[in-house]
């Protein structure tokens, strides 16, 4: 069965830094991975994702994610962190082809402060 | 012009009433999809519709059931209602095979009293 797993529950980072947020995930085939933001009573919004080709993907407000296979990573990245980043971030997994179910994170709170 | 909506945005009710929640997408998709999200964010995925018909129906008890009467529209009714299903409640949909790329509404929060 397919899995994700966000080590960092919540994480804190000063505005203007740079930010990692990691995910690892299982899966026995090839994955299609994805990161979602979430912010406060929002619905998510699909930031990047992974289908197949250039491991290292960009998204939009500036995040890029890069896919390592002998790792099973997908870490989200941005270089200069601004205080609307501050959200919930998902990392999801899900088969590559046909119309199976997406597996969600468990989520990594963003905390910006000035 | 929103993309995935859903209403209501907010529900109060207490245990053992029976309610509906309607999501309605206008972005052409042919997959919708409902998860719950708990006081934790953990996002579990419920049910999914792929042109009206089921093709995801994870363990959920029977007292949730969906309904898609065509492709934009999927309605999630709730009866029996208990302590336990208070949670935000999303309504998503995607295209084709593309299952993980999903646009999702603004989520309904359900508080049983």
């Amino acid at each position: 069965a397919q899995s994700v797993t966000q080590p960092d529950i919540h994480i804190t980072v000063s505005e203007g830094a740079s930010l990692e947020l990691r995910c690892n995930y299982s899966y026995g085939a090839t994955p299609y991975l994805f990161w979602y933001v979430q912010s406060p009573g929002q619905g998510l919004q699909l930031l990047l994702k992974y289908f197949s080709g250039d491991t290292l993907v960009q998204g939009i407000k500036g995040f890029e994610a890069e896919f390592k296979r002998s790792q099973s990573s997908f870490n989200l990245r941005k270089p200069s962190v601004h205080w609307s980043d501050a959200a919930e971030y998902f990392c999801a997994v899900g088969a590559a082809g046909g119309y199976q179910k997406v597996t969600f994170g468990t989520g990594t709170k963003l905390q910006v402060i000035p | 012009d929103t993309a995935v909506s859903q209403t209501p945005k907010y529900l109060v009710t207490q245990m053992g009433n029976d309610k509906s929640i309607k999501c309605e997408q206008n972005l052409g998709h042919d997959t919708m999809y409902w998860y719950k999200q708990d006081s934790k964010k953990f996002l579990k995925i419920m049910f999914s519709y792929n042109n009206k018909e089921l093709i995801i129906n994870e363990t959920v008890p029977n007292r949730f059931s969906p309904k898609s009467p065509d492709k934009a529209h999927l309605n999630l009714h709730i009866n029996s209602l208990e302590l336990g299903d208070s949670a935000v409640y999303f309504c998503a949909s995607s295209h084709g095979d593309r299952g993980g790329e999903q646009y999702f509404g603004p989520g309904t929060r359900l508080t049983v009293t």
